[in-house]
């Protein structure tokens, strides 16, 4: 089955301490992206990425770090800089001409 | 730059009702447009697209056209169902941009 996987599901952490979200598709697509989600807001994007070994900023990269060292996989570290990261995540990838994106499951981070 | 208006929410219907979900967007030239679909707990699904003036994209009993003279993308579906509660997404794409623009999203609440 094709698709994009999060892992885990729910992730709790205590504050001052990185953590790092998987990803990984295998869709084979060249696109990656990651955004953030509040209750009740719509989707603000992380950073993303176009091709191994390259990404770009989103709109919210600050206090988030990523790597792009394989085409399958696109980790997003949440840093002890982010000052509010309780949320949900959500990892997409996408391809073709009209930049369609699909979307994983989701990982909801808590940190007290 | 790029943007993408949603009718406010949430919108509360009871089953069987007919449903329309407004979209507006803001771009140059020929954007691509989405609607997702993100129920409880989950990342967004891809529900439909069109990708070129008076396409209607259609998926499960939904529809939407673009109109280019009005730039919106309107959701509808003729009879609603309690199982399509979830939160819609409307989002544009723009070729040379591989960034969705997204808008703010519509909470559905279907009640028998």
């Amino acid at each position: 089955d094709g698709g994009i996987t999060q892992s885990p599901k729910y992730l709790f952490r205590k504050e001052g301490q990185n953590v790092t979200l998987s990803c990984e598709q295998n869709l084979n697509h060249d696109a990656m992206y990651w955004y953030r989600q509040d209750p009740g807001q719509g989707l603000r994007l992380i950073y993303y990425s176009q091709i191994v070994n390259d990404f770009q900023k989103g709109d919210i990269a600050e206090g988030y770090s990523v790597s792009r060292e394989k085409k399958e996989s696109f980790p997003l570290t949440v840093t002890s800089a982010q000052k509010n990261p309780t949320a949900f995540y959500l990892c997409a990838s996408g391809t073709g001409q009209f930049y369609e994106q699909y979307f994983g499951p989701g990982t909801r981070l808590t940190v007290t | 730059g790029n943007s993408v208006t949603q009718m406010e929410g949430p919108v509360t219907l009871s089953e069987e009702a007919f449903l329309t979900i407004n979209c507006t967007y803001t771009a140059t030239g020929y954007p691509s447009l989405f609607w997702y679909v993100q129920y409880p707990g989950e990342g967004l699904q891809l529900l439909l697209k069109a990708t070129k003036a008076d396409d209607k994209g259609s998926n499960k009993g939904f529809e939407a056209t673009y109109r280019k003279e009005t730039t919106s993308f309107h959701l509808e579906k003729g009879s609603v169902q309690v199982s399509d509660s979830a939160v819609y997404f409307c989002a544009l794409s723009k070729l040379g941009n591989e960034k969705l623009t997204f808008g703010t999203g519509t909470r559905l609440t279907i009640i028998p």
